[in-house]
């Protein structure tokens, strides 16, 4: 079976600082790791996913990922938030033996304060 | 260039009461899949459809049906609704090829059970 966690509901960061957003993940055999983002009354957008390769990976909107192994992690980041980055995030796992099936987080809130 | 689409964007049943949901994408994907998301619990697959002409069952499919009616169009229905299944519905869709490949969602079906 696969699971994410993503242990923070919220975080709060002041605009300009950098944004973290917290990501583990327990999967068979290698994962697909995917962030999303869901503005407010919206659809969820994709910032970028993990397939293989480097382990730092670059999205949309400046956001960035790395990808932990040996920590099974996977955390979202920014380094300088922006008020229009306050928004829901989601992490999202898939196993190679789970075609499709996303696994998602509970989701964080990020709110950022001018 | 619409991408998801879902119809309505919201609605309001009595319990027992029966709808459909419709979902279409102007993208030429393969995949189709239908979500559900609650508070506190991110997204929740019910239904997908890896190609035309297939349907499968996802982690929470009691209670609902679906319905891929051609390349663009998958439905989901509700035959007696219930409070439980007061939720806000995403359908989501991605391309044919491996499957990692990210899902573009649609903008949601805000639904309430009385």
């Amino acid at each position: 079976a696969q699971s994410v966690a993503q242990p923070e509901d919220q975080v709060n960061v002041a605009e300009g600082n950098p944004l973290t957003v917290k990501c583990t993940y327990s999967v068979s055999g290698n994962p697909y790791l995917f962030w999303y983002v869901q503005y407010p009354n919206r659809g969820l957008q994709f910032l970028l996913k993990y397939i293989t390769g480097d382990n730092l990976v670059k999205g949309s909107y400046g956001f960035e990922a790395e990808f932990n192994k040996s920590q099974t992690s996977f955390h979202l980041k920014k380094p300088s938030a922006l008020v229009s980055d306050s928004a829901l995030y989601f992490c999202a796992v898939l196993g190679t033996d789970s075609w499709g099936k996303l696994q998602f987080g509970a989701g964080t809130q990020v709110v950022v304060t001018p | 260039n619409a991408g998801v689409t879902q119809t309505p964007k919201f609605q309001v049943l009595k319990t027992g009461q029966s709808m459909t949901l419709q979902c279409a994408q102007d993208m030429n994907h393969n995949s189709m899949y239908w979500y559900r998301q609650d508070p506190g619990m991110g997204l929740r697959l019910i239904y997908y459809s890896a190609s035309e002409g297939t349907t499968d069952k996802g982690e929470v499919p009691n209670g609902y049906n679906v319905s891929r009616l051609n390349k663009r169009e998958f439905s989901l229905r509700l035959e007696s609704a219930a409070p439980s299944q007061t939720s806000v519905y995403f359908c989501a869709s991605s391309r044919q090829g491996p499957t990692y490949n990210e899902q573009f969602f649609g903008p949601g079906t805000r639904l309430t059970v009385l």
